[in-house]
């Protein structure tokens, strides 16, 4: 069974242009997650989809970002335009259980914005 | 409101000795806890978890870990630390009846190191 992949594993823009992360989960499951974790801090919830539908978007800190799972297959996550704040390490997730299951992880999307 | 405190950010162990990485979480209602682990340049995997019943609970690669309710605390352990158990730990909480939060809130991570 081939696990959660992202994709670029780094990306490093300047301040003002755009980028966009994706990540296909694995199959089946229904439960997407996205996560950042900022150098020196802890992970932090972006948001959640369940299919296509945006269950929880709580933790999307602005505008400027924006998720999409069209289709309830793999998403993607566009940060326009990306702030040196942005810089970090955004992991997607996945699960079949919304509700006790654990996490499959990706490796993680490193953005680096100068 | 909830969270997760790691209180150490490194720990330093030799091989063949047990490791405890420490967890303590603050949540409102019953807790779901988690373990994660990190290696370099990898995703975070699964270690275990504690939903409810035995307080004692075993993982992937020889882990454990120990609920605590009044100490509201969830020590992750192994008896004999090997080198290859060098990764970054984190430790994370989820609100029982959360009903459609399904986040989890993680701690800030520990880094164990295993000396041969």
């Amino acid at each position: 069974e081939a696990g959660v992949t992202q994709f670029p594993s780094h990306s490093v823009i300047e301040k003002g242009q755009t980028v966009t992360l994706r990540c296909d989960p694995i199959s089946g499951h229904d439960n997407l997650y996205w996560y950042r974790r900022v150098m020196g801090k802890e992970i932090k919830f972006l948001l959640h989809f369940v299919k296509e539908s945006k269950q929880d978007e709580s933790g999307m800190p602005n505008n400027r970002f924006l998720a999409e799972r069209t289709g309830g297959t793999y998403s993607t996550l566009k940060v326009q335009p990306a702030e040196l704040e942005d810089s970090g390490v955004y992991f997607c997730a996945s699960s079949r259980d919304r509700y006790t299951g654990e996490l499959f992880f990706g490796e993680g999307s490193r953005l680096t914005v100068l | 409101a909830q969270s997760v405190a790691q209180p150490e950010d490194q720990v330093n162990v030799a091989e063949g000795n047990p490791l405890t990485v420490k967890c303590t979480y603050s949540v409102s209602g019953n807790p779901y806890l988690f373990w994660y682990v990190q290696y370099p340049n990898r995703g975070l995997q699964f270690l275990l978890k504690y939903i409810t019943g035995d307080n004692l609970v075993k993982g992937s690669y020889g882990f454990e870990a120990e609920f605590n309710k009044s100490q509201t605390s969830f020590h992750l352990k192994k008896p004999s630390a090997l080198v290859s158990d060098s990764a970054l730990y984190f430790c994370a909480v989820r609100e029982f009846n959360a009903g459609n939060n399904r986040k989890l809130i993680w701690g800030l991570g520990t880094s164990l190191a295993v000396n041969p």
